[in-house]
């Protein structure tokens, strides 16, 4: 069965420093994508970054980076230089590679900048 | 602008209805997905489908339904709504796993209060 984790329900980060969002897999696929989505207040979901389980390298949009250690099954998001918009809640995703292939979510990630 | 447009917002219904959410999307992809978000507990995949009449349980499919009956829509069915089922429904759409399906569309969502 495939199953996303995310520890921390809840961050507090002081402006303008980095981030880590945590996020932990489980799949019997041998192929998978992860994602990372942001969804504001407003309710939208935001699409950030995503990584392939084949890809060699990390995958990096912007201020935003993913971690990906396959032995460990992590997929960790990192926020550089945190904004104030970037307060919001996040969620971590995983499919397999398949075409019948189904998207999970983890429970997410709120996090709060403070100026 | 790719899109993908849920019916109805914000619906109040009395317990023991059957409720209808319907989902369009403009962008010809055959995967689409319902989810179910609540606090705490993130996105919870409902059903799915990978294309016309074609559909999959998700983890949480007691007491739902779907229809596919054509690729662009995909409805949620509610048979006999009861309150626990009160949450906010989302909508998402993409193109099957791989290069080009890598981004996945969500609705705004559908707030559902069942009294």
């Amino acid at each position: 069965a495939q199953k996303i984790t995310q520890t921390q329900p809840g961050m507090f980060v002081q402006e303008k420093e980095a981030v880590t969002l945590d996020c932990t897999y489980d799949t019997s696929d041998p192929s998978y994508g992860l994602f990372w989505y942001k969804q504001p207040s407003s309710g939208e979901m935001i699409f950030l970054i995503y990584q392939g389980s084949y890809d060699q390298q990390n995958a990096t949009e912007g201020r935003y980076s993913l971690n990906f250690q396959k032995a460990r099954k992590s997929a960790n998001l990192v926020i550089s230089a945190s904004q104030l918009g970037d307060s919001a809640m996040y969620f971590c995703a995983m499919r397999g590679l398949s075409s019948a292939s189904k998207i999970i979510f983890g429970s997410g990630t709120r996090l709060s900048i403070r100026p | 602008d790719v899109k993908v447009t849920q019916s109805s917002r914000y619906l109040v219904k009395r317990t023991g209805e059957k409720v209808f959410l319907e989902c369009v999307q403009d962008m010809d992809h055959e995967n689409m997905f319902w989810y179910r978000q609540d606090p705490g507990l993130g996105l919870r995949l409902i059903y799915f489908s990978y294309d016309v009449k074609m559909k999959e349980k998700g983890d949480i499919p007691e007491g739902y339904s779907v229809s596919r009956e054509k690729k662009e829509r995909f409805s949620l069915i509610l048979e006999s709504a009861s309150t626990n089922q009160t949450s906010m429904y989302l909508c998402a759409s993409s193109l099957p796993p791989g290069a080009s399906g890598n981004t996945i569309y969500f609705g705004e969502g559908s707030w559902l209060t069942v009294v």
